[in-house]
């Protein structure tokens, strides 16, 4: 049972590169999310979904995409890297959002130079 | 700006000694959540206690919820080298499932 798996686990992008980084998880939960922590602050919400097809934003939503075309799959997509998006991005998921515990992958960690 | 604050921001204690870390809130919460983070990993879920309780227990884990304070507070007692992490509090807002909304952290060392 995998989980949640995040890819890749390292990046370095320069300025105004794209990238997408992936989410998969394997256990069929509707809620998938997007959190960026950086130190000394928490994670701090970037975008969620609380089914196929549906999504929202969430605490800082700017410079990032996201799709959620199947329950198993939810990519963040950044769409011109910038110095301020260096950090370390987890998602997660759950059942029944936060209702419940949240499952969260091991993290890509993005320094954009 | 974020829902909870942990305070102390760092702990460090010895081996068997009990840690204490506290957690504040600002809205009304639908329950409240403590996770665990070691250095380069992600998240792992602790406890959950909803808004209706005052009090949970899990192994050597104690979790306290005072909704009339806006304040939660996480106890580890007996402490082990292995509780060296970063602890956060995050608190599922009413009306909004979908989101989960974190503190900043404890950063707790245990020395042996």
């Amino acid at each position: 049972n995998a989980g949640v798996t995040q890819t890749p686990k390292f990046q370095v992008l320069k300025t105004g590169q794209s990238m997408t980084l992936q989410c998969a998880q394997d256990m069929n939960h509707e809620y998938m999310s997007w959190y960026r922590q950086d130190p000394g602050m928490g994670l701090r919400l970037i975008h969620y979904s609380v089914g196929a097809g549906i999504t929202d934003q969430g605490e800082v939503p700017n410079g990032y995409n996201v799709s959620r075309s199947t329950t198993e799959d939810f990519p963040l997509r950044l769409l011109s890297a910038a110095p301020s998006q260096t950090s370390v991005y987890f998602c997660a998921s759950s059942p029944t959002g936060s209702r419940t515990e949240a499952f969260f992958g091991q993290g890509t960690r993005l320094t954009v130079v | 700006s974020q829902q909870g604050e942990e305070d102390p921001q760092a702990l460090s204690i010895q081996e068997g000694e009990n840690a204490t870390m506290n957690c504040s809130y600002k809205t009304s919460i639908n329950n409240l959540q403590w996770y665990r983070q070691n250095s380069g990993r992600g998240l792992v879920h602790l406890i959950l206690i909803r808004s209706n309780e005052r009090e949970k227990h899990s192994g050597r884990l104690r979790v306290t919820l005072d909704t009339s304070k806006k304040s939660s507070s996480l106890l580890i007692t007996a402490s082990r080298a292995a509780d060296t992490a970063s602890y956060f509090c995050a608190t599922a807002v009413t009306d909004s499932w979908g989101k989960l909304q974190f503190g900043a952290g404890t950063q707790v060392v245990v020395t042996p």
